[in-house]
């Protein structure tokens, strides 16, 4: 299996522009999970999926964030408009049980707004 | 309500000794705990999970947890440390939610 397969690994934006991260989950995984993770917070939560429908979005900062899940093969996480301080690198994980796990992660998009 | 502390951001060590990361949790819930490994530029990987069987939990490349619920503790261990342990790893705890450690960066020195 390929894995949890995100992309792009590095994104370079101004502020003020429109951002979009997608993910691939693992075929077969029910759960789908948006991280972000700065060396300030940590790991956090943004926003889970279970079957393509949005469970949790408690941990979406602002309104500037918006996630969606077409199908149970690829999730895109959109920041519209941008900011430097949603620098970080994000990650998406799937699951077949939830949280219980395991998780599976993908590598990664490192942001940067300038 | 749950939490993980890890008692060590950074921990030492020189290659063939051992490893010892430090984990403390509470939680209202009988919880379930993981320990997963965050290698450069890369996801997190799971090590290895508890979930109330043996409180001896044995996972990839040789480490192990043992689960003491009298000290509230989960601490990682392995006996000899490989160049290629060097990494991040956090525990986590799971309750009613998922919730990370800060993450203990440890480094292996030849």
């Amino acid at each position: 299996d390929a894995g949890v397969i995100q992309s792009p690994r590095h994104e370079v934006t101004e502020m003020g522009q429109e951002v979009t991260l997608r993910c691939k989950p693992i075929s077969g995984h029910d759960y789908l999970f948006w991280y972000r993770q700065t060396m300030m917070r940590g790991l956090e939560l943004l926003i889970y999926f279970n079957n393509n429908v949005p469970i949790d979005d408690s941990g979406m900062p602002e309104d500037r964030f918006s996630a969606k899940m077409p199908n149970a093969s690829f999730s895109t996480l959109k920041i519209q408009p941008s900011e430097p301080r949603d620098s970080a690198v994000y990650f998406c994980a799937s699951s077949q049980t939830g949280f219980q796990g395991p998780l599976h992660f993908g590598n990664g998009t490192r942001l940067t707004v300038t | 309500a749950q939490s993980v502390t890890q008692l060590d951001s950074h921990v030492s060590v020189s290659e063939g000794t051992p490893v010892l990361l430090r984990c403390n949790y509470s939680s209202s819930y009988s919880p379930s705990l993981f320990w997963y490994v965050q290698h450069p530029n890369k996801g997190l990987q799971l090590l290895l999970k508890y979930t109330s069987a043996a409180t001896l939990v044995k996972g990839i490349n040789g480490f192990e947890a043992e689960f003491k619920k009298s000290e509230t503790s989960f601490h990682l261990t392995k006996p000899s440390a490989h160049m290629s342990d060097a990494a991040e790893y956090f525990c986590v705890v799971y309750g009613n939610k998922l919730v990370f450690g800060a993450g203990t960066i440890l480094r292996v020195k030849s």
